[in-house]
């Protein structure tokens, strides 16, 4: 069954601890991205690949880091955690960056206290 | 600046009858228009797109209409059913900054029996 795997679904930390939400494609698709859900808001892009060790900035990217070491792999790291990331995480892939059809994770609830 | 907003934050309607969701752009380097649906608790997939050469794209009980001129676009569900309930997206595609999905915050479509 084609899917992007996000985990954990739910994340509850403090200010400052380091975490990592993990991202798992099985569609070989080059395209990966990361988004953010605020009410109000819609999704904002935070960081996108293209491919293999290639990443960009997406609009608001302040706060994370992302790697590209596999084709299948996309982990977010947030490197010290901060409130205002308190939010909703979802993970995308497509065969190509603007792919009409992304295919999203289920999504990881973080909240930073 | 919000480049597509869609300013129903929610919808309610009978089942049966039509449901209309409507999203307004404001940028003409837009060369795709895509709607998304969510549903709790899992990531947004993908529904129906249009070009925007055209105006009009049909899928089954689902139609996206593009009016370039207004810049707006709308969903028609006919006939609403209660499997429709969830948040629908609009999000649009920039030719000018490298295909990049632009999204639009959502309305909650809720379909009363």
């Amino acid at each position: 069954e084609a899917q992007v795997t996000q985990n954990p679904r739910y994340l509850i930390t403090v200010t400052g601890k380091k975490l990592t939400v993990t991202c798992s494609q099985n569609m070989n698709h080059e395209y990966m991205s990361w988004y953010r859900q605020d009410p109000g808001l819609g999704l904002r892009q935070i960081y996108y690949s293209m491919n293999v060790e290639v990443t960009d900035k997406g609009d608001v990217p302040e706060g994370y880091k992302v790697s590209r070491k596999e084709k299948r792999n996309f982990p977010l790291i947030l490197e010290s955690p901060s409130p205002n990331q308190t939010s909703l995480y979802f993970c995308a892939s497509s065969w190509a960056r603007g792919g009409t059809e992304a295919f999203f994770g289920q999504g990881t609830r973080l909240t930073v206290v | 600046d919000q480049q597509v907003k869609q300013n129903s934050p929610s919808l309610s309607v009978q089942e049966g009858r039509i449901s209309i969701l409507n999203c307004d752009y404001t940028n003409s380097m837009f060369d795709y228009f895509l709607w998304y649906k969510k549903y709790p608790a899992e990531g947004p997939t993908f529904l129906i797109s249009i070009s925007s050469i055209k105006d009009k794209n049909e899928d089954g009980r689902f139609t996206v209409f593009l009016n370039k001129s207004a810049k707006h676009l709308s969903l028609h569900i006919v006939p609403s059913q209660p499997g429709d309930s969830a948040v629908y997206f609009c999000a649009t595609r920039r030719m000018d900054s490298n295909y990049q999905l632009i999204w639009g915050a959502g309305t909650k479509l809720i379909i009363k029996p």
